[in-house]
Parts: structure tokens; C-alpha cells; sequence
């Protein structure tokens, strides 16, 4: 059954440093997602893309997030410079249609900032 | 923001009892979601709902898109072990938005 993939599953880094998270969405989705979670809290939504372009971002995706579909499979969430309250979890999602369609999430990578 | 509120938060049942949570808003939504969380795994699609009215089973899971359009509601039957975990709603609005906002999630311990 094909998946969302992400990599890596866990990356400790720095304050301050650069951190980029992969996924590969399923082949024939069209829409992409990132969501966190911060541990033991609940999923929210940060931005999603379509044709190459954000088409909704939350109040939480600032200036230091940035996403990218540098090729035809892989979909990547940038964070410019860590902050510690942006440990958690990251989950990249995609779906075939935007809104009513059926979200499928990665296993997420586990970010921690020091 | 937007808000969707889960209950209950928690909940511990016998294994073999039925299981009912629910998630409700003052908005309308156009389309519900719900999902399974196991710890340290990302959420796991269980059903779709896409209807108001609509009731839709997947195995021992049933849920149901409200007839207002702002609350759902998941069923579990006959409640196993394996059935612990977290449980979200994810809705979309109807309101221009397409983005999925999640609901705060009910932790299932299912005592053997």
C-alpha cells in the first residue's frame, strides 16, 4: 500500500542552526501538507502546497519555515534558524484532492532543539 | 483560531466494552476525518466522512458526520487491547478554508 515517507525520523540540532525535513508523498497526490505536534499536545496544521505553490499557511509558519518540491517526489519543510519551542513532532501529509479528500500522514520526524 | 473540541480526554474501558467519543464545534464542517495515534507513529487514517447524516462503518469502528454539520462521533464495538492509543478528529470548514484542523484528541487504555 503505497505511503507517506519522511526522513529522518529523529534530528537533534542546535539553536539557531538550519534543520531540512524530507517526505515523499504518495506518487499520484497532488496535495502536500506539514503539521506538528507538540508532545502530548494535538496535531495543527502549519501550510500546505499545491502546483508548486503555498496555497494556505498558518500563523505559526513565520519567515523561518519555508517549504520546497525541489524535484517530482520529495516535498521539504526548511526551518532557517531554530528556536527551542520548535521541538516536536513534524508530519508531512498528502492527498489526492484538496479539502475533501482523505489525508494520509507520514511517521513524522522527531525534532529536538538544544 | 478555529476550534474542535474532543471528549471525552480520556478514558479507561474493560476490554470488550463499547467505546463512544465525540467532537463538536460552534463551526460547520464539510468534511470529517478520523485518525489513530499510536505513541511516537503519526496519525493513521480510520474513516472518511463526507455527508452530513452520513454513518459509515470499518470493521468495529462506525462513525457518524452530524446532521448540523459540527459534530462527529467514532464508535468502537467490542473494545481490544491492540485499540489503545490516541484518537483525533480532523474537519475541514466550510468556509474557504481547506486546510484539516485537528481536534484535542481522546486517550483509549483498554484493560485486558
Amino acid at each position: 500500500e503505497p505511503e507517506v515517507t519522511q526522513t529522518p525520523s529523529h534530528q537533534v540540532t542546535q539553536m539557531g542552526q538550519e534543520v531540512i525535513l524530507r517526505c515523499v508523498p504518495i506518487s499520484n497526490h497532488l496535495y502536500f501538507y506539514w503539521y506538528r505536534q507538540i508532545l502530548g499536545q494535538k496535531v495543527e496544521f502549519l501550510v500546505s502546497f499545491y502546483n508548486n505553490e503555498i496555497s494556505e499557511k498558518s500563523e505559526i509558519f513565520d519567515d523561518q519555515f519555508s517549504v520546497e518540491r525541489p524535484d517530482g517526489s520529495n516535498f521539504t519543510l526548511k526551518i532557517r534558524s531554530t528556536k527551542l519551542e520548535d521541538s516536536a513532532m513534524y508530519f508531512c501529509a498528502s492527498s489526492r484532492t484538496e479539502g475533501t479528500g482523505e489525508l494520509f500522514f507520514g511517521e513524522g520526524s522527531r525534532l529536538t532543539v538544544l | 483560531g478555529q476550534q474542535l473540541n474532543q471528549s471525552p480526554q480520556s478514558m479507561f474501558i474493560q476490554e470488550g466494552e463499547d467505546v463512544s467519543m465525540n467532537c463538536t464545534s460552534s463551526s460547520i464542517f464539510n468534511t470529517w476525518l478520523w485518525y489513530k495515534q499510536d505513541p511516537g507513529e503519526g496519525p493513521v487514517l480510520l474513516i472518511a466522512l463526507y455527508k452530513a447524516g452520513e454513518l459509515t462503518s470499518n470493521g468495529r469502528l462506525t462513525a457518524q458526520f452530524g446532521i448540523t454539520r459540527k459534530d462527529s462521533f467514532l464508535n468502537i464495538s467490542a473494545s481490544i487491547p491492540s485499540d489503545v492509543g490516541i484518537y483525533f478528529c480532523a474537519g475541514q470548514m466550510a468556509s474557504g478554508t481547506y486546510k484539516y484542523i485537528f481536534g484535542t484528541g481522546t486517550r483509549l487504555k483498554v484493560l485486558a
